[in-house]
C-alpha cells in the first residue's frame, strides 16, 4: 500500500509569518503535485515536481522535491490571509493512472 | 474558461432517491476520475476511466456507478443515496501514459445533501 503523510495537519499562524508543510512517503514518485483547496471549491493545482532535488517557486511559495523523490516540502514566506486553505500533496507512481493523496494540511492565516 | 465543468454544483435529494452528477471536460484528457470528499478530508477515489476502460476501487460501494459515453463526458450515478453519501463529489481529469508527468485538473465539485 502506498501512503503519503503530511505534516502538520493543522496550522494556524499570524499574517507575515513563514511556514513549511511536509509530504513524505516510503515509495518513489514519478511526479508529485501540490494543490490548494478553498471551502466549497475543487482543488487547484499549484505545482508539479518531477526531478529529484527540483526546486520551484511560485511568488511567495517554494516547492522542493527530495533527491530520492520520496518527499516534498512547501514553504510559504510572509503568509497572507489569502493563503488560507487546505493544502494537499498527491503523488503519481510509475507514470500510472492513480494518484495517492496525503491527508492534507489545513492552514489558517490570521490578519 | 473552466476546463472541467461539473453539474449541478449543489444537489439535494431524499434518502433513496437516485441522483446523477455530470462532468464534462474540454482538455481532451484520456483519464477521468470521480472522488468523494467529506469535510476537510483528502479526496477519496471512487473510480476512474482510462479511455473507455473502467477501473473501480475495491472499497467503492455498489451503490455508486459511472458512465463515460465519450471522451468529454462522465457521469456519477448514486442509485440509492444514504445519509452517509452526503459529501462533495469531485470530477478530475488527467493525461497519463507515456512519460507525461500527470496532473489532476479538478472541477468545482458537486455538493450532495441527502435528507
Amino acid at each position: 500500500t502506498q501512503l503519503l503523510e503530511q505534516s502538520p495537519q493543522f496550522l494556524s499562524i499570524q499574517e507575515g509569518e513563514n511556514l513549511t508543510v511536509y509530504c513524505n512517503s516510503s515509495s518513489v514518485f514519478s511526479s508529485l503535485q501540490w494543490y490548494r483547496q478553498e471551502p466549497g471549491e475543487g482543488p487547484v493545482l499549484l505545482v508539479t515536481v518531477v526531478t529529484g532535488g527540483e526546486v520551484k517557486k511560485l511568488k511567495r511559495l517554494t516547492f522542493q522535491f527530495g533527491d530520492a523523490r520520496k518527499d516534498s516540502s512547501l514553504h510559504i514566506t510572509a503568509a497572507q490571509p489569502g493563503d488560507t486553505g487546505l493544502y494537499l500533496c498527491a503523488g503519481l507512481y510509475n507514470y500510472g493512472q492513480n494518484f495517492v493523496f496525503g491527508p492534507g494540511t489545513r492552514l489558517s492565516v490570521l490578519p | 474558461d473552466a476546463m472541467v465543468i461539473q453539474n449541478p454544483r449543489y444537489q439535494v435529494t431524499q434518502f433513496g432517491k437516485p441522483v446523477t452528477l455530470s462532468c464534462s471536460q474540454t482538455l481532451n484528457h484520456n483519464v477521468m476520475y470521480w472522488y468523494q470528499q467529506k469535510s476537510s478530508q483528502a479526496p477519496k477515489l471512487l473510480f476512474h476511466y482510462y479511455d473507455k476502460d473502467f477501473n473501480n476501487e475495491a472499497d467503492t460501494p455498489d451503490n455508486f456507478q459511472s458512465r463515460r459515453p465519450n471522451t468529454s463526458f462522465c457521469f456519477l450515478d448514486i442509485r440509492s443515496p444514504g445519509l452517509g453519501d452526503a459529501a462533495m463529489y469531485l470530477c478530475a481529469t488527467s493525461r497519463v501514459g507515456g512519460r507525461f508527468t500527470g496532473e489532476l485538473f479538478f472541477g468545482e465539485g458537486s455538493r450532495l445533501t441527502v435528507l
